[in-house]
């Protein structure tokens, strides 16, 4: 089976860039790469998405390597407020399926 | 606010026993998924329709099904339930299905506890 592998934790100090990374097993050609984060039990929410290209936001930037396998999600000036899980979700035909999930950490 | 609602928001029941949640997605959004995250654990995805027909299954249990009514909202109806069920259940609309459609927009979710 196709797994997407995220570390466990994380902790990152206020102000600081946060680089959250994420592998896949696998990723065929027509499957984007997603972030979404969940701050405690909330809803995940969006924060950004590619396909083989480097992309930024007013949120994040998100690096993907060439060979797609591995994408790397970096948000420039970590607050408190960022202290939740970072789920990286690949997204195929008609399916959204999340990682395992970093929790991070902001500290003071 | 995503626009996406999901009721109850909580619910306790027994095992053996069925339950319903229903969804309403964004306005105009088509799709809707279906995840579960049991506690402390990632999120599993169900299942997923696309105006009124269903698109692709993932884990989803034969003891569990869902349906999308004309309207587009959607309820996941879970029966014989057991100890193991008991969850968070959220859905997530989007505009149109496939790879690329953007974000996903999540309710805040159904805990289900089964005792």
């Amino acid at each position: 089976d196709a797994k997407t592998t995220q570390p466990t934790s994380m902790d990152c100090a206020e102000g600081r860039a946060a680089n959250l990374p994420c592998n896949h097993s696998t990723i065929s050609g027509n499957e984007y790469v997603y972030w979404y984060r969940q701050i405690h039990s909330q809803g995940p929410q969006y924060i950004i998405h590619g396909l083989k290209n480097n992309e930024t936001n007013e949120m994040a930037s998100l690096i993907i390597t060439e060979d797609r396998k591995s994408s790397t999600l970096i948000l420039p000036h970590a607050t408190l407020r960022d202290t939740a899980v970072y789920y990286c979700v690949k997204s195929g035909t008609y399916k959204y399926i999340f990682g395992t999930g970093t929790r991070l950490k902001v500290l003071a | 606010d995503s626009g996406v609602t999901q009721t109850p928001k909580h619910l306790i029941t027994a095992t053996g026993q069925r339950v319903t949640l229903r969804c309403s997605p964004r306005s105009g959004d088509l799709s809707v998924y279906w995840y579960q995250q049991s506690l402390d654990q990632g999120l599993q995805f169900l299942i997923h329709y696309y105006n009124g027909e269903e698109r692709a299954k993932g884990n989803i249990l034969e003891r569990f099904s869902a349906q999308q009514f004309p309207d587009l909202h959607s309820e996941l109806n879970l029966s014989s339930l057991e100890l193991g069920d008991s969850a968070l259940y959220f859905c997530a609309s989007s505009a149109t299905s496939g790879g690329n459609t953007g974000e996903l927009f999540f309710g805040e979710g159904s805990r289900l506890t089964v005792l």
